[in-house]
């Protein structure tokens, strides 16, 4: 099976813009989850998908959304680009419904810069 | 989700066995052992969890005390391919808690030629 991917990998924004990254989970997997990680404050995670429905939400500004589509892919939008949204930003997808040895597999991450 | 503790960073020799301890002393019944570890600027890379039992896959063993107090993750032949920050992560096991990992430090850990 192919791995979880993400588009674009590097991406350079000024402050003030929009950006959205995308995910394209494993085949069959319905969970999506996003994760932040900076240098300061390590991985953190923003927010899950499943079923196109938000089921967690870290502890993250209103600037940074997501949604899924029917086919699981999934895509984050961070509005109004601030210096410390510099970060790389991870995907990860699982196969079922959420029950504890689901195993979330990563994508290679979205490498973010706001000059 | 319960907390755990690494040490910062280790070394180990390229060919012998890395033994990666984690402390997660307040873990509940009903929580998982999750190993991941990163190599640098990639995505975290599934290792291996376990929930009381030992475990063992093509990567590495996992060996988790009857208290289940703590763990330990052994690489049994460390190649310096396996230079990388190892997160210890316990999560819930129950359906409605959804997927969230919550990472904490991890160990850098350094296998030398």
């Amino acid at each position: 099976k192919a791995g979880v991917t993400q588009t674009p990998r590097y991406l350079i924004k000024t402050r003030g813009q929009q950006v959205t990254l995308s995910c394209s989970p494993i085949s069959g997997h319905r969970s999506v989850s996003w994760y932040q990680q900076t240098p300061g404050q390590g991985l953190q995670f923003l927010f899950e998908y499943f079923s196109e429905t938000q089921r967690n939400k870290g502890n993250f500004p209103g600037r940074f959304s997501g949604r899924q589509f029917s086919n699981s892919r999934s895509e984050m939008n961070v509005s109004t680009l601030e210096l410390g949204d510099s970060a790389l930003y991870l995907c990860a997808s699982s196969g079922t419904s959420g029950v504890g040895s689901d195993t979330q597999y990563f994508g290679p991450g979205t490498r973010l810069t706001v000059l | 989700d319960a907390k755990t503790t690494q040490p910062p960073s280790m070394d180990c020799a390229e060919g012998r066995a890395a033994n990666l301890p984690c402390n997660h002393s307040t873990i509940s019944g009903n929580e998982y052992v999750y190993w991941y570890r990163q190599i640098h600027s990639q995505g975290p890379q599934y290792i291996i969890h376990g929930l009381k039992n030992n475990e063992t896959n093509e990567m590495a063993s996992l060996i988790i005390t009857e208290d289940r107090k703590s763990s330990t993750l052994i690489l049994p032949h460390a190649t310096l391919r396996d230079t990388a920050v190892y997160y210890c992560i316990v999560r819930v096991a129950f359906k409605a808690a959804g997927n969230k990992l919550t990472f904490g430090g991890g160990t850098r850990v350094l296998v030398k030629p």
